[in-house]
């Protein structure tokens, strides 16, 4: 079946240090691939999404590539802010039309 | 993209009891989806619903316990019956975008249930 990956949190980071999360899946086709953000008591926002091998997903500042040959779609942001605090859900849609979802990393930036 | 409410918001509700959680999309979708989000956990699918149709539920949902009523295209409701601590999540229903939103979906605020 489908699963989705994602390194375990907390992660800790000073503001404008550059962030890297992991998210790597298991797909039997080629799914969709997401980012979701959950600030502190707040629902699920979409930050970014692929569809097909080799797209570049952004907004924000954030980035993510859809690497078909890792099978991985890490989250990416060169420099990050007090405000980026949440955490991040990656997430994938194939096969259904219900999402996948991993584990969740939890980002905290202090200033 | 989609607009989604959901009510409650929150609740504090006592255990034995029933929570029923309405979710209200701003356009007509064909498919709705529940899921739970239990206290720093990701998120788990309990069912989905479709308009005319009963409820699909998950591997460990059964309707009994979560029963699900999709009217029309745009509401749905999922009742948590009987409740327990265990059940002290949060409940979010999302949605498709719909065309031309590259399969998107979008989620509403969640209800914050605490069981006591």
């Amino acid at each position: 079946g489908n699963s989705v990956t994602q390194m375990e949190g907390p992660v800790t980071l000073s503001e404008e240090a550059f962030l890297t999360i992991n998210c790597t899946y298991t797909a039997t086709g080629y799914p969709s691939l997401f980012w979701y953000v959950q600030y502190p008591g707040e629902g699920l926002q979409l930050l970014l999404k692929a569809t097909k091998a080799d797209d570049k997903g952004s907004n924000k500042g954030f980035e993510a590539t859809y690497r078909k040959e890792t099978t991985s779609f890490h989250l990416e942001k060169g420099s990050v802010q007090v405000s980026d605090s949440a955490v991040y859900f990656c997430a994938l849609l194939w096969g259904r039309r219900a999402l996948t979802f991993g584990s969740g990393t939890r980002l905290q930036v202090q200033p | 993209s989609a607009v989604i409410s959901q009510k409650p918001s929150r609740d504090i509700c006592q255990r034995g009891t029933s929570l029923t959680i309405q979710c209200q999309v701003d356009s007509q979708v064909t498919m709705m989806f529940w899921y739970r989000q239990q206290p720093g956990q990701s998120l788990t699918l309990i069912a989905t619903a479709n308009q005319g149709s009963e409820a699909t539920y998950e591997s460990g949902f059964v309707i009994d316990k979560f029963p699900i009523s999709r009217p029309n295209l745009t509401f749905s409701t999922l009742t948590v019956s009987n409740m327990s601590p265990e059940d002290s999540s949060i409940y979010l229903c999302s949605v498709e975008g719909g065309a031309g939103s590259g399969e998107t979906q979008y989620f509403g605020p969640g209800t914050r249930l605490l069981v006591l």
